[in-house]
């Protein structure tokens, strides 16, 4: 079973506020990656690294931005939250070519 | 441009009716294709890893099966607590660990 640990579940919060959905995993993986995930809607990658102090941005567009200075903690931040980031984000992990997801936080921006 | 299709959307069936899901890619390079389940509110949760074309994998009730083009999910004799989404992920080569993910199939198996 995988060790990969994500808090708030679930967080309504208003506009303008900073946010940081936090993501930690106790596999010593080095590939850390945040999705963004609409209901019934594909999983779209938009932060991703291969090890501390390695991040890059993904594929869809985001406003939030990523830290990486453990290779267990990968949070993601939102300093002025808006109702268009209301959403579901995921974090994961990998060794090789298998990820392995955390319980996702659902944000409400409101 | 690279792409996963799952078909169908959504599937309901009759425990005990076997069934097949679908994925369909069209990617430049192919490093390995996933099945992951997701449950309502969950994260994905990983059921198999197919890496060429004729590979298969199983395990309980869930067969996957990879072609050049496509891959699928048979299904055999569900239960109701088979029922959650399926998603089909691709590997790309080159570059990072990307995966690329299908919109999914939600799989209802009514008693």
């Amino acid at each position: 079973e995988a060790d990969i640990y994500q808090t708030p579940r679930y967080l309504v919060i208003g506009t303008g506020k900073k946010i940081t959905l936090e993501c930690s995993q106790t596999m010593g993986h080095d590939k850390m990656y945040w999705y963004q995930q609409d209901p019934g809607m594909e999983l779209h990658l938009i932060h991703y690294s291969y090890g501390v102090n390695s991040t890059e941005k993904g594929d869809l567009s985001s406003e939030s931005t990523v830290s990486r200075i453990r290779t267990e903690h990968f949070p993601l931040t939102l300093e002025s939250a808006r109702p268009s980031h209301t959403s579901q984000y995921l974090c994961a992990s990998s060794v090789g070519t298998e990820a392995f997801f955390g319980q996702g936080t659902r944000l409400t921006v409101v | 441009e690279d792409q996963v299709t799952q078909s169908p959307e959504a599937l309901r069936l009759q425990e005990g009716e076997s069934s097949s899901l679908n994925c369909s890619y069209t990617v430049s390079g192919l490093r390995g294709l996933f099945w992951y389940r997701q449950d309502p509110g969950k994260g994905p949760e990983f059921l198999f890893t197919l890496y060429s074309a004729g590979e298969e994998k199983e395990k309980e009730r869930l067969k996957a099966t990879l072609t050049k083009k496509e891959s699928f999910l048979h299904i055999t004799a569900p239960k109701p607590e088979d029922s959650a989404t399926y998603l089909c992920a691709v590997h790309l080569s080159g570059g990072y660990n990307k995966l690329i993910f299908g919109a999914g199939t939600r799989l209802a198996v009514h008693p």
